[in-house]
């Protein structure tokens, strides 16, 4: 397993459109995760998945955020209507449970610029 | 992030030694992170701490006062390869919630 995946890399977009993010985690991990990083800060929960339920998601998520986890597998991020504030990299990370006192594996991220 | 504070930026010389701090909200916790992150690149994990005292693995040491909220990570023998976001992570009953970061620059 070569560990957590995400696509596309970058993405620039207009104002207004719709995006959409793949993360592929770890195989064997059941518990997978979405942040999101702007320049100088730390990566800020957005939500997170048991197997392909949807547990928590962060006040951060307003309802133009959407994602899924259809089979358990791979995860997908959705935003609607984009805004320059959506501008920022999205993590994805995924960890084995089921307690909480393990790490969490990070991809590279999907660098969104909304121009 | 919820009440986890480390400094903003750190600079330390090659072959010394630097000690970051991280300070954090002590209700629900269950253990303290330490990651990673060189610019534009994903957060890697280096350690954690459930327990008190110092974990050691190499250069890096990861120290946990659970009683005090508080949290060091320490790097030894500095490389310029060190020079990286430090970002302090805790975890509770709930996915990691991450400090925003220690930016150490290393110089020659």
């Amino acid at each position: 397993d070569t560990g957590v995946s995400q696509d596309p890399r970058h993405k620039i977009t207009k104002r207004g459109q719709n995006v959409t993010f793949r993360c592929d985690p770890i195989s064997e991990h059941n518990r997978l995760y979405w942040y999101r990083q702007t320049l100088g800060q730390g990566p800020e929960f957005l939500t997170y998945f048991q197997n392909e339920a949807q547990l928590e998601k962060s006040r951060l998520l307003s309802d133009r955020f959407s994602a899924e986890r259809p089979k358990g597998s791979f995860s997908t991020l959705e935003i609607q209507r984009t805004e320059q504030g959506d501008s920022a990299m999205y993590l994805c990370a995924s960890s084995p449970g089921p307690t909480w006192v393990t790490e969490a594996f990070f991809g590279q991220g999907t660098r969104l610029t909304v121009v | 992030g919820q009440n986890i504070d480390q400094p903003t930026e750190m600079t330390a010389t090659e072959g010394a030694i630097v000690q970051i701090n991280c300070t954090y909200q002590t209700s629900g916790f269950n253990g303290l992170f330490w990651y990673q992150q060189h610019a534009g690149e994903a957060p890697t994990f280096l350690s954690y701490n459930v327990l008190d005292g110092l974990e050691e693995k190499g250069r890096f040491s990861s120290f946990l006062s659970r009683s005090k909220g508080y949290s060091y990570l320490l790097l030894k023998e500095l490389q310029m390869k060190d020079s990286a976001s430090y970002l302090c992570a805790r975890g509770g009953n709930t996915p990691l919630v991450f400090g925003k970061g220690t930016r150490l620059s290393v110089i020659a």
